[in-house]
């Protein structure tokens, strides 16, 4: 089982629509969590962190769900520009080798 | 906003020859990455870099990659001898702390072994 899985899209949804991205982990030791998105051939840019009680900013909500080892991200009223590929990523405090990148979602937004 | 700058941003190289990626990391930052990826795959870890020294290796971090930080800035990734296998692109990242730090990615360089 991949440490980090993610759907792999691609999701294709009109300007204006809710999106809803799941990602899943398998190491019950990780402790931080991240969203980052990637446009392409370009560096993946942070777009939030994600914490136990959750957490917002302004169109993105972050949940983490520890008993089932999944992460979610939803992009309301989504943007031309949110389309990208979104990576979920895991790390553990102990070991640097261990922040791990999901293969991430692509998302394409039309008109 | 500080950023971590990578040099070149395209380098073309043939096979059998070194390569030099370079990197300057966030001032303040202590950790230092590199990561690849290859066109259409996930980032890969490659090494990270603590106190002068490596903390970390992957794998793929065999005995024709080694890094080195030069002087007080620069942080660099060199690849011995090239094979067609290591075009990628290749991002340094750098934290202030471990773990619960988010990585601060360079923009890259786009490495075409031919």
């Amino acid at each position: 089982r991949k440490e980090v899985e993610q759907d792999p899209g691609p999701f294709n949804v009109p300007e204006g629509a809710t999106v809803a991205f799941n990602c899943t982990y398998s190491n019950s030791a990780s402790q931080s969590f991240f969203w980052y998105r990637q446009d392409c051939r370009k560096e993946p840019k942070l777009l939030m962190s994600v914490y136990s009680s959750g957490n917002e900013d302004g169109r993105f909500t972050a949940q983490l769900n520890r008993a089932s080892q999944y992460i979610s991200l939803l992009i309301r009223d989504s943007k031309l520009s949110d389309s990208a590929t979104y990576l979920c990523v895991v790390s553990r405090y102990s070991s640097a080798s261990k922040i791990i990148f999901g293969s991430g979602t692509r998302l394409s937004i039309r008109p | 906003e500080p950023e971590v700058t990578q040099t070149p941003s395209h380098q073309v190289t043939q096979m059998g020859q070194e390569v030099i990626l370079r990197c300057v990391p966030i001032s303040n930052h202590l950790y230092f990455y590199w990561y690849r990826q290859i066109l259409g795959q996930k980032v890969e870890f490659l090494v990270s870099f603590y106190n002068n020294e490596i903390s970390e290796k992957s794998e793929i971090f065999d005995d024709q990659f080694s890094v080195e930080r030069p002087d007080g800035s620069n942080f660099t990734l060199k690849i011995r001898s090239t094979k067609l296998e290591d075009s990628a692109m290749y991002f340094c990242a750098s934290t202030p702390g471990r773990g619960n730090s988010p990585l601060h990615f360079g923009n890259g360089t786009r490495l075409t072994v031919t």
